[in-house]
């Protein structure tokens, strides 16, 4: 089944610990996007990519990177220079032309211990 | 101000009412729009894609104002299953989505 795939589901850090989060994807989308969901807030996007080792920051990139070496997979890691990094972290993906819907993995959830 | 904004909600319904939820973008240029429905600690699903002539899905309307730079979202005959946050989201010219920050709607028995 075709699909997009985010692991760990929960995932819990030490502070000062940097952590990567998977993203996956099967549909053969060219765009993909990280977004961060604080409680009771909407979305909010972190970085996304149109292309091929090619990304671009969203509204809040500070203390996170990503990389895009392969069309199917975004990785997002939370650096240790993110100050408030507990959150539901969402990856999604769609087909670059307009007018799509974006497909999104159901989420890790990241606590600082 | 934000690019998408949204009814602060909450919305408290009873079984059977009509309820509308009203976005508003400020990118004029925007191209694509999507109401988004996310469960609690889920993530969001495709509801309905909005077109400029409206769009109706069972008891989902959905309605596009370019020139008001807004968009609603009608249900009627609530059920208890429509108790969800709905989001609003708007595709721009760089064709990266922005949400809203959802509006919560809880239907009471």
């Amino acid at each position: 089944d075709g699909g997009i795939t985010q692991s760990p589901k929960y995932l819990f850090r030490k502070e000062g610990q940097n952590v990567t989060l998977s993203c996956e994807q099967n549909l053969n989308h060219d765009a993909m996007y990280w977004y961060r969901q604080d409680p009771g807030q909407g979305l909010r996007l972190i970085y996304y990519s149109q292309i091929v080792n090619d990304f671009q920051k969203g509204d809040i990139a500070e203390g996170y990177s990503v990389s895009r070496e392969k069309k199917e997979s975004f990785p997002l890691t939370v650096t240790s220079a993110q100050k408030n990094p507990t959150a539901f972290y969402l990856c999604a993906s769609s087909p670059i032309s307009m007018g799509t819907e974006a497909f999104f993995g159901q989420g890790t959830r990241l606590t600082v211990v | 101000r934000k690019e998408v904004e949204q009814d602060p909600g909450p919305f408290n319904v009873p079984e059977g009412a009509t309820v509308a939820f009203n976005c508003t973008y400020s990118n004029s240029a925007s191209q694509s729009f999507f109401w988004y429905r996310q469960d609690c600690r889920k993530e969001p699903k495709l509801l309905m894609s909005v077109y400029s002539s409206g769009n109706e899905d069972g008891r989902f309307t959905a309605q596009l104002n370019r020139a008001s730079q807004y968009i609603s979202l009608l249900i009627r005959d609530s059920k208890l299953s429509d108790s969800a946050t709905y989001l609003c989201v708007v595709s721009g010219s760089a064709r990266q989505l922005t949400f809203g920050s959802g509006t919560q709607l809880t239907v009471l028995p």
